[in-house]
């Protein structure tokens, strides 16, 4: 079937810290990823995004690279900021006849001065 | 403006009541659907709809209904709501064929039944 693992949290890191949220999935076709990003009191924003393999998504300095070897879409920055902190969601959606979207459960950051 | 609003952001019920949360999206995506989020759980989803006329049910359904009234509304009625229902639902959209199907969330709903 398809769903999606990620680390649990909270993570909590110092200002200027680096970041890694992991995140592993399994799929039954050729899955596109996703990170979703939610700040306090808001819907999900997507983050980045990747669609094939060894692709890497990028925003805001947070990167992630389609790993279809080790089907990993791992979530890293150089220097997490207090305005990062947020509730971090991986996902995954496969082309069959719908392009669901299989969410995982979420990675809050709490981002200290 | 947001592209996807909800209605009410926050609501306190009652067991037993109906209550019905809505969804209005000006992106013109033909697809919406509906999530709860619980702590710890991620989203799950609730029911989807690819058109006006396609109504179809997702992993948690039971205790749920829905009606997509035109292109641009999807609501999600609880006929009566009971305590486990408390949750943020959140209301999506996506349009096939573009972005690969990023889907677009509103705000999201806050709803406790007591």
């Amino acid at each position: 079937g398809n769903s999606v693992t990620q680390m649990e949290g909270p993570v909590t890191l110092s200002e200027e810290a680096f970041l890694t949220i992991n995140c592993t999935y399994t799929a039954t076709g050729y899955p596109s990823l996703f990170w979703y990003v939610q700040y306090p009191g808001e819907g999900l924003q997507l983050l980045l995004k990747a669609t094939k393999a060894d692709d890497k998504g990028s925003n805001k300095g947070f990167e992630a690279t389609y790993r279809k070897e080790t089907t990993s879409f791992h979530l890293e920055k150089g220097s997490v900021q207090v305005s990062d902190s947020a509730v971090y969601f991986c996902a995954l959606s496969v082309r069959d006849n719908f392009n669901k979207f299989y969410f995982g459960s979420g990675t809050k950051l709490n981002v200290k001065p | 403006d947001a592209d996807v609003t909800q209605t009410p952001r926050n609501r306190i019920t009652k067991t037993g009541k109906r209550i019905m949360l809505e969804c209005s999206q000006t992106k013109g995506h033909d697809r919406m659907y509906w999530y709860r989020q619980d702590p710890g759980l991620g989203l799950r989803l609730i029911y989807y709809s690819f058109d006006v006329k396609d109504i179809n049910k997702g992993e948690i359904s039971d205790g749920y209904s829905v009606s997509r009234q035109a292109q641009a509304k999807f609501s999600l009625s609880l006929e009566s709501a009971i305590p486990n229902q408390t949750a943020l639902y959140f209301c999506a959209t996506s349009q096939e064929g573009k972005s690969y199907n990023e889907q677009f969330f509103g705000p999201g709903t806050r709803l406790t039944v007591l």
